[in-house]
């Protein structure tokens, strides 16, 4: 079965400070990689999609890098703020097997305080 | 509209109840996913509908789920006999694909709506 580790399992830091998530998945080939962010008592809204080619992609204060080999992601966010209180979920779409479907990863959930 | 709605967006049933949960894309979406999510997990996949043609079920977790799209818009997840072990926040999403595997496809999810058996 397909897998979508991430890490931390939940975090809290200061408005203003920069964080790092990670995702590992265990199996390749993949089409594309997604980050999406959930707010409470909301459906996911993405925040970027990278194919296996792609390294890194931007959406204002969020950075997403991917190294294929290792099979590792990680989303950066920068100059936290109050509203990046959410679940951060690293989501796979695989190309075998897979279809259309994608694998999500169990998610990290972030905490912005004062 | 201007995404994705579900509805109820909070159901409660007794245990051994039938639910029917319904989900409204946005118009002109072609694609259309059920996913279920436990508490504290990530979203996992029960269905994927293309038009009205229900192309993979095989995340439906057993025969007292069922999905339909009859005009290939809006779309009912069923569940009958409901168990404890069924309470969860059933999302969907809808996509535009833009054509062959490797598109991105992105998906949009609706609200979700959380079932509680009790």
């Amino acid at each position: 079965k397909n897998q979508v580790e991430q890490s931390p399992q939940s975090l809290i830091i200061l408005e203003g400070k920069n964080c790092t998530l990670q995702c590992n998945y265990t199996v390749s080939p993949f089409s594309n990689l997604r980050w999406y962010k959930q707010d409470t008592g909301r459906g996911p809204v993405s925040l970027t999609i990278m194919t296996f080619s792609e390294n890194t992609k931007s959406n204002g204060r969020y950075t997403a890098t991917l190294d294929a080999d290792t099979k590792q992601s990680s989303l950066h966010i920068t100059a936290s703020q109050l509203s990046d209180s959410a679940s951060y979920i690293c989501v796979v779409r695989f190309l075998t097997g897979g279809g259309n479907k994608l694998t999500f990863g169990t998610g990290t959930q972030l905490k912005v305080e004062l | 509209g201007a995404g994705v709605s579900q509805s109820p967006r909070y159901k409660v049933a007794k245990r051994g109840q039938d639910v029917a949960l319904r989900c409204d894309p946005i118009s002109g979406h072609v694609s259309l996913f059920w996913y279920q999510q436990a508490l504290g997990q990530g979203p996992e996949f029960l269905t994927y509908f293309q038009n009205e043609a229900q192309l993979d079920k095989s995340g439906l977790p057993s025969d007292r789920f069922f999905a339909e799209r009859p005009e290939g818009s809006v779309s009912t997840l069923k569940i009958q006999r409901t168990q404890q072990e069924d309470s969860a926040v059933y999302l969907c999403a809808s996509s535009f694909p833009r054509g062959g595997k490797r598109s991105y496809n992105e998906q949009f999810f609706g609200p979700g709506t959380r079932l509680t058996v009790l």
